[in-house]
């Protein structure tokens, strides 16, 4: 069972350009909604976050977008550089455990 | 100022054979949780672990498997008898309290041959 899904699977995005990936959960209980970038070999690191409450939280070149009605929320990457390319996955809490969607390979060209 | 350390980074184990991850969670963290990762999946939870308790176990499976996290010492993940589907990433994550975030290790990439 699937709770939390993510799209695309993989995204190939422009130097410069907007790297965009989408989540949708159906638990009407999770309660923060972070997102995670992961390195080949490297644990997940938390990227920004957001609470319910909120509908968009910028932090630099990440934004995160939430629609609580559609219970549907993304991670924008404006102006995207090589450096950012990762796997980036979304996760939803409820009670402290976190439930991650499949994940996302972006992959930033020249 | 150490992040979350796991050890080994690599394990290798023929099937039958016991594996033993270690987590040492960052300073002042008592909070521990276990993740697994299959090959191009997201991570699944395992267990979530204070100093001494397991809180919650809802995402191991029921045999061979077993985590502790002692007054002293880092927190361990055991599983006896290993078969080949167990072969995965395995990450440990700490965090401060139950509302603060969750920080993770590099993982232990365990193979079953």
């Amino acid at each position: 069972q699937q709770q939390v899904k993510q799209s695309p699977q993989s995204l190939i995005v422009q130097k410069g350009g907007i790297s965009i990936i989408n989540c949708a959960y159906e638990n009407t209980a999770f309660d923060y909604f972070p997102w995670y970038q992961q390195f080949p070999g490297k644990g997940p690191a938390l990227l920004i976050a957001i609470r319910p409450d909120v509908s968009e939280k910028k932090e630099g070149r990440f934004t995160i977008s939430f629609n609580k009605s559609a219970k549907q929320f993304s991670l924008h990457i404006m102006d995207s550089q090589p450096g950012d390319s990762a796997t980036y996955f979304c996760a939803a809490t409820q009670n402290e455990k976190l439930t991650f969607g499949t994940g996302t390979r972006l992959t930033i060209i020249p | 100022n150490a992040g979350v350390m796991q050890n080994p980074r690599h394990l290798v184990r023929r099937r039958g054979q016991e594996a033993r991850l270690r987590c040492s969670p960052m300073k002042g963290h008592s909070h521990v949780y276990w993740y697994r990762q299959l090959p191009e999946e997201g991570l699944k939870f395992m267990v979530y672990l204070q100093k001494e308790n397991i809180i919650d176990e809802s995402g191991m499976p029921k045999e061979r498997f077993s985590a502790e996290f002692p007054k002293e010492g880092p927190s361990i993940l055991r599983i006896q008898q290993v078969v080949r589907g167990d072969s995965a990433a395995y990450f440990c994550a700490s965090s401060a309290d139950r509302n603060s975030p969750l920080h993770f290790g590099n993982g232990t990439r365990l193979t079953v041959t």
